[in-house]
């Protein structure tokens, strides 16, 4: 079956670097997503790897991705205060329906 | 990209009535889907909107709860009918613009509080 998990809360420093990780089931996913979510506001897609990927660098943005052991992970530079938000995982299955299966989210508050 | 709009972007509506919420993208996406946010939850699919035939649903979800319409490639709508209080989330719709990633984009979602 489909399933994503991501730990619930995360707490960094301002200018420290956030780690933010997420596991899946499904080994036939073809592409994994992280979307950031503020307060009273939709999804943002912030970036995507497909399966066939081990690492993506966007800005301060590094996604890792370890096939073997379903392992997603998000790492932020230099958070900063408008880094606070949730962040979803979410994978997407190799069947035609573009379907996504969302993680529960992640709590990121940056401190000053 | 593709950019969405929602209306309306939140509502406060009484047991037992049914509000719809419409669906607008600036450009042409492929497919368009609903979800719903429960309170401090993630996020789950209703459906994948269909054009000009009828939506697929997941399950859980059916038509006579759920309705949704797209006529064409830009716009949806979906009803929330006969809601009751456990109908009170967010509810937002995405679209696929193609391109790298098959990436999907979302509206900035309603918010729906049945009282």
């Amino acid at each position: 079956g489909e399933d994503v998990e991501q730990s619930l809360f995360l707490s960094v420093r301002e200018g420290d670097s956030s780690v933010i990780n997420c596991t899946y089931t499904d080994s036939s996913s073809t592409y994994l997503y992280w979307y950031k979510q503020e307060p009273g506001a939709g999804l943002q897609l912030l970036t995507y790897i497909f399966s066939n990927m081990d690492m993506k660098q966007d800005q301060r943005l590094t996604v890792l991705l370890n096939k073997k052991d379903k392992h997603l992970s998000l790492r932020i530079a230099d958070t900063q205060t408008g880094d606070s938000a949730i962040y979803f995982c979410a994978e997407r299955g190799p069947d035609s329906s573009y379907k996504l299966i969302f993680g529960s989210g992640t709590r990121l508050l940056v401190r000053p | 990209s593709a950019v969405i709009s929602q209306k309306p972007s939140r509502d406060i509506c009484q047991r037992g009535t049914s509000l719809t919420i419409q669906c607008q993208v600036d450009s042409q996406v492929t497919m368009m889907f609903w979800y719903r946010q429960q309170p401090g939850q993630s996020l789950t699919l209703i459906a994948t909107a269909n054009q000009g035939s009828e939506a697929t649903y997941e399950s859980g979800f059916v038509i006579d709860k759920f309705p949704i319409s797209r006529p064409n490639l830009t716009f949806s709508t979906l009803t929330v009918s006969n809601m009751s209080p456990e109908d009170s989330s967010i509810y937002l719709c995405s679209g696929i613009a193609g391109g790298p990633g098959d990436t999907q984009y979302f509206g900035p979602g309603t918010r729906l509080t049945v009282l």
